[in-house]
């Protein structure tokens, strides 16, 4: 299958500060990218759609002045965690969809988030 | 917004037993997968299945658009079955279910 990339894996920082999560389509382009959060033992949840070259959409709820996502080129989309808290640690995966082939969501193996 | 439901929520199995998970969503949509998530929170794609039956291996799916249900089959079940299993529908973006925990004892 097609190949989804994030970086880092995991960080751990402290309250206040920010933090910026990668996500790379890395065998595919990719127009729009997906960011979802999991909380431990739920279901992932929709936070934003992130369209290349224009201003991500965001789910009712989700704030998009914390959550900021900057989708620079057709294989990278960024999330950036401002002012984080520790209500915001988190399992953060993003998604692609690749159409040319497989025409499926493939994910990345996400970013697990600790704020101190 | 389109709602999707999966049942049971908790499966515990046997090795060797076969199982069937379903997925229930409210509209229809364009796009159905199934995917498997291992013990690192990895998201394993299974199925994209927006209809009809597929198989592969000791895994088949059926999806049934017009009544909005989707199943999945797992047969002779193994230890390293065990996770997370989530149904997603939507048409670009992607609706998760609640998922069912399989636990398979040795």
């Amino acid at each position: 299958g097609a190949v989804v990339s994030q970086h880092p894996s995991w960080v751990i920082c402290k309250s206040g500060t920010s933090v910026k999560i990668e996500c790379r389509s890395l065998d595919f382009q990719a127009t729009t990218m997906f960011w979802y959060r999991q909380f431990p033992k739920q279901s992932l949840m929709l936070m934003a759609t992130s369209n290349e070259g224009s201003k991500a959409t965001y789910e009712q709820g989700v704030e998009k002045d914390k959550f900021l996502i900057n989708h620079a080129s057709l294989t990278l989309s960024t999330l950036t965690v401002t002012s984080a808290h520790p209500e915001d640690s988190s399992f953060y995966i993003c998604s692609a969809r690749e159409l040319v082939i497989y025409n499926e969501q493939f994910f990345g193996p996400g970013t697990r988030l600790t704020v101190l | 917004g389109i709602q999707v439901e999966q049942s049971p929520p908790d499966l515990i199995l046997q090795e060797g037993a076969n199982s069937t998970l379903r997925c229930n969503f409210s509209d229809s949509v364009n796009n159905l997968q199934w995917f498997h998530q291992n013990p690192w929170g990895q998201l394993i794609n299974l199925f994209y299945i927006p209809s009809g039956t597929k198989q592969n291996g000791r895994l088949s799916a059926t999806t049934v658009a017009t009544e909005r249900y989707s199943l999945l089959y797992i047969s002779s079940s193994q230890t390293t079955d065990s996770g997370v299993y989530f149904c997603a529908v939507g048409d670009n973006d992607m609706r998760f279910g609640a998922g069912t925990r399989l636990t398979v004892k040795p």
